[in-house]
């Protein structure tokens, strides 16, 4: 069984589109995250959610939208994408506020053409 | 506030010669430190992670790291490189208190020559 499982693994999308990334996690961790990897493999938290409540919003666009519809669930909802949001992005998970070390998915390849 | 800096972004070694791939960090807080492994257009993989108890950590495939306070480093090696390790290497940290995600560093590419 996969821990934290993102679909889709690859996404092709026209500018303008909207789009969304699920990511379900099977380990009862209470936090979830998303993570943006750019074309130089440089990774930068976007969101964090505990206990379906958001904590942690970084200076993401407000096209971005996390959902959380419960503890084992994140999805993330872009609209009106840009050739800029072109990127990989991972979803993780992990126990209690202090993370003692995240889990995560194998990654959603977002192109934007 | 946190951040890590990874000296090198490519490091090459020849295959059975010694893995040194270095990693300072920045925290106004004790901090708890990780070293991850990304395989090719896989997902991130814990290696090993320095949580205030031992300052030697031991993770997996070999691999160790050794958290030095006075030099804020978290340098990860390993004696003998193979060429399964060959990845991308990210070294981050986190606050060790509430709600402070991982921050990453720019990560290492690990190559090794046959």
């Amino acid at each position: 069984d996969t821990a934290v499982s993102q679909t889709p693994k690859y996404l092709v999308t026209q500018m303008g589109n909207d789009k969304s990334i699920k990511c379900e996690q099977n380990l009862g961790h209470d936090t979830m995250y998303w993570y943006k990897q750019d074309s130089k493999k440089f990774l930068k938290i976007m969101f964090s959610y505990n206990n379906k409540e958001l904590i942690i919003n970084e200076t993401v666009p407000n096209r971005f939208s996390p959902k959380s519809p419960d503890k084992a669930h994140l999805n993330l909802h872009i609209n009106s994408l840009e050739l800029g949001d072109s990127a990989v992005y991972f979803c993780a998970s992990s126990q209690g506020e202090v993370p003692l070390g995240a889990f995560f998915g194998q990654g959603t390849r977002l192109t934007v053409v | 506030a946190q951040s890590v800096t990874q000296l090198g972004s490519h490091v090459s070694v020849s295959e059975g010669a010694l893995v040194l791939l270095r990693c300072n960090y920045s925290s106004s807080v004790p901090p708890y430190l990780f070293w991850y492994v990304q395989y090719p257009n896989q997902g991130l993989q814990l290696l090993l992670k320095y949580t205030s108890a031992a300052t030697l950590v031991k993770g997996i495939n070999g691999f160790e790291a050794e958290f030095k306070k006075s030099e804020t480093s978290f340098h990860l090696t390993k004696p003998s490189a193979h060429m399964s390790d060959a990845a991308e290497y990210f070294c981050a940290v986190s606050a060790a208190r509430g709600n402070t995600p991982l921050v990453f560093g720019k990560g290492t590419r690990l190559s090794v020559i046959a």
